[in-house]
């Protein structure tokens, strides 16, 4: 289909392992944003592309989370040294507009999330 | 900073009753404001938003949203509730001061619709 695409779904690691997952938005899609969602709770935001730029990674819990979207499509949101409170579903969105002055702005559309389980 | 939120954790209404899922929000400037509906095992799926213009706003399955800046709520409306509507609903909002607005949501209100 032509929906957000994450992988993958489901990623069982060990605490301390390193994790990375995958997200391909739909096609022509400016922007980008990376969510945590802990069970019961509402998504958290992580961080923002539009295009390649990160323009905001203020919610990123910590250095050893890091994210990129390097040729402006498919991003990574890269987990190091995963301890248990990382346990969640990652979810990623995309966006076709560029800016809060357009349109479509705030309509995103989500992947159906990858979960990490830490044990 | 911007923030929202959902102040039921569940609502139970009967098929056939009209519906209201409760947000409010907090930000600096105008806000634009969003609803989100997850069913279950699916991604979150956008209803509607308010941006400029008219309070009342109409989206998809029926679902309206009345903005009101005075008491700073954004309150999601359905005047027939379908057993189908039972779904996991969020609240978000954005300062949309900035072409960097990131978008933040409330804890989520679930929705159940009894027969």
């Amino acid at each position: 289909g032509a929906g957000v695409s994450q992988s993958p779904r489901y990623k069982v690691a060990k605490r301390g392992q390193d994790v990375a997952l995958r997200c391909d938005p739909i096609s022509g899609h400016v922007s980008l944003f990376w969510y945590q969602q802990a069970l019961g709770q509402g998504p958290e935001f992580l961080t923002y592309f539009q295009n390649e730029a990160q323009l905001d990674k203020s919610g990123l819990p910590s250095d050893r989370f890091f994210a990129e979207r390097p040729e402006g499509s498919v991003s990574t949101l890269k987990i190091q040294r995963t301890q248990q409170e990382d346990s969640a579903v990652y979810l990623c969105a995309s966006s076709l507009s560029r800016t809060s002055g357009s349109r479509d702005f705030g309509e995103l559309f989500f992947g159906e999330g990858s979960r990490l389980t830490v044990l | 900073a911007q923030s929202v939120a959902q102040p039921e954790d569940q609502v139970n209404v009967a098929e056939g009753n009209p519906l209201t899922v409760k947000c409010t929000y907090s930000v600096s400037g105008n806000p634009y404001l969003f609803w989100y509906v997850q069913y279950p095992n699916r991604g979150l799926q956008f209803l509607l938003k308010y941006i400029t213009g008219d309070n009342l706003v109409k989206g998809s399955y029926g679902f309206e949203a009345e903005f009101n800046k005075s008491q700073t709520s954004f309150h999601l409306k359905k005047p027939s509730a379908l057993v189908s509507d039972s779904a996991l609903y969020f609240c978000a909002v954005s300062a949309g001061y900035s072409s960097a607005s990131k978008i933040i949501f409330g804890s989520g209100t679930r929705l159940s619709i009894r027969p």
